[in-house]
């Protein structure tokens, strides 16, 4: 079946470094999306990309930069980490067009210590 | 930006009894309203979803009605059963050229007792 996979699921790393999330995508949709969830606080949009060569932020990006290397991928990252960037984080995909549904990822739980 | 409050944040109920989940949106222009469902440790899946030019919809015990005069949209669960635990998210977006955008609310965990 078409897929939105994510990788690493889980990941541990220390503050200061360097941090890549994976998403990669078999549906063929155009748009994908990069959110953070934290417990009572309900998903928060970070970036989102309606192909390849259009990158936006979203509601909360400061500390985080996204490359759209291919329409089936986009990569999530934290230059430095720091613990409050412990989330978990979830990649999307819709169509394009007006009022589509988003397909979500199986997640990345991050924690940084 | 726009802005969903979602209540309550947290639900109880019977099995067999109804469930209501109430959430408003600020923004008057928008006109996409999902909802999802996320069991516990797994994603977020759409359930049901509704647009401006309809004031309910139904997918067999899931209902969702939508009242823009009020800027408030609502989710009903019928008959529940154990299944329906989870966290429920909804959610609005405003479809404008070259933008698109979901606000999610913060979440209803709903919990069925057998």
């Amino acid at each position: 079946d078409a897929d939105v996979t994510q990788t690493p699921r889980n990941r541990i790393t220390k503050t200061g470094k360097r941090i890549m999330l994976e998403c990669s995508q078999t549906k063929g949709h155009d748009r994908m999306y990069w959110y953070r969830q934290d417990p009572g606080l309900g998903l928060r949009l970070i970036y989102y990309s309606f192909d390849v060569k259009d990158i936006n932020k979203g509601e909360i990006s400061d500390g985080y930069s996204v490359s759209r290397q291919a329409q089936a991928k986009f990569s999530l990252s934290l230059e430095s980490a720091i613990p409050n960037q412990t989330a978990l984080y979830f990649c999307a995909t819709s169509p394009s067009g007006y009022n589509q549904p988003q397909h979500f990822g199986d997640g990345t739980r991050l924690s940084i210590l | 930006g726009e802005n969903v409050e979602q209540h309550p944040s947290t639900l109880s109920v019977q099995e067999g009894d109804s469930a209501v989940i109430k959430c408003t949106y600020s923004d008057s222009a928008s006109n996409y309203f999902p909802w999802y469902k996320q069991e516990l440790g797994k994603r977020p899946q759409l359930i049901i979803d509704i647009r401006s030019n309809v004031g309910e919809k139904k997918d067999q015990r899931i209902a969702v009605t939508l009242n823009k005069t009020a800027k408030h949209f609502s989710l009903h669960i019928t008959e529940t059963q154990p299944e329906d635990s989870a966290v429920y998210f909804c959610a609005a977006s405003i479809a404008e050229a070259g933008s698109y955008q979901l606000t999610f609310g913060k979440g209803t965990k709903l919990s069925v007792i057998p």
